[in-house]
């Protein structure tokens, strides 16, 4: 079944602690994003990355890390989390850049 | 600066009738909008597309309507049906630059039986 997968799903945490969360996708793609999900605010764009070895800034790219080393995974990496981090994150990946993008189910932070 | 808007943050409509969501944008440089649809407790899932190059665009119950001189899009759902609650995101993207996707706050839809 072609899926992106998310871990955790729930996380809580405190603030400081290093805290990494994973995601792959078992489709090929060669696009893959994070975006965060808070009230009022839609989702926003974390992180992006075109290929392997390639990433770029999305519109929310600070405090958070990421990197692609393999083309299946892209994990979100938060060196120094904060209390402003507790949100909902979503990863997603596409065949390629400017299609339709399949998301994960999500991550919920929370950072105290 | 929110260059999309989704004005509207929840819609009701009785099961049967058409719903209109409505989206806005700012950035004229946007050519790819998109559509996607997110149940509680799940990742947004593609629902449809429209390049700027197109007015219209339709797929099924489903139908997007651009229009770049008002930089507003419209998703049509005809007939409405109560699995059709839901929220609903608007997204714009430059394909031909750094492949960001903007996205609007979201509509909560929900259709009554």
């Amino acid at each position: 079944e072609a899926q992106v997968t998310q871990n955790p799903r729930y996380l809580i945490t405190v603030t400081g602690k290093k805290l990494t969360v994973t995601c792959s996708q078992n489709m090929n793609h060669e696009y893959m994003s994070w975006y965060r999900q808070d009230p009022g605010l839609g989702l926003r764009q974390i992180y992006y990355s075109m290929n392997v070895e390639v990433t770029d800034k999305g519109d929310v790219p600070e405090g958070y890390k990421v990197s692609r080393k393999e083309k299946r995974n892209f994990p979100l990496i938060l060196e120094s989390p904060s209390p402003n981090q507790t949100s909902l994150y979503f990863c997603a990946s596409s065949l390629m850049r400017g299609q339709p993008q399949h998301f994960g189910d999500g991550t919920r932070l929370s950072i105290l | 600066d929110q260059q999309v808007k989704q004005n509207s943050p929840s819609l009701s409509v009785q099961e049967g009738r058409i719903s209109i969501l409505n989206c806005d944008y700012t950035n004229s440089m946007f050519d790819y909008f998109l559509w996607y649809k997110k149940y509680p407790a799940e990742g947004p899932t593609f629902l449809i597309s429209i390049s700027s190059i197109k007015d219209k665009n339709e797929d099924g119950r489903f139908t997007v309507f651009l229009n770049k001189s008002a930089k507003h899009l419209s998703l049509h759902i005809v007939p409405s049906q109560p699995g059709d609650s839901a929220v609903y995101f608007c997204a714009a993207s430059i394909t031909s630059g750094t492949y960001k996707y903007i996205f609007g706050t979201g509509t909560r839809l929900k259709v009554l039986a």
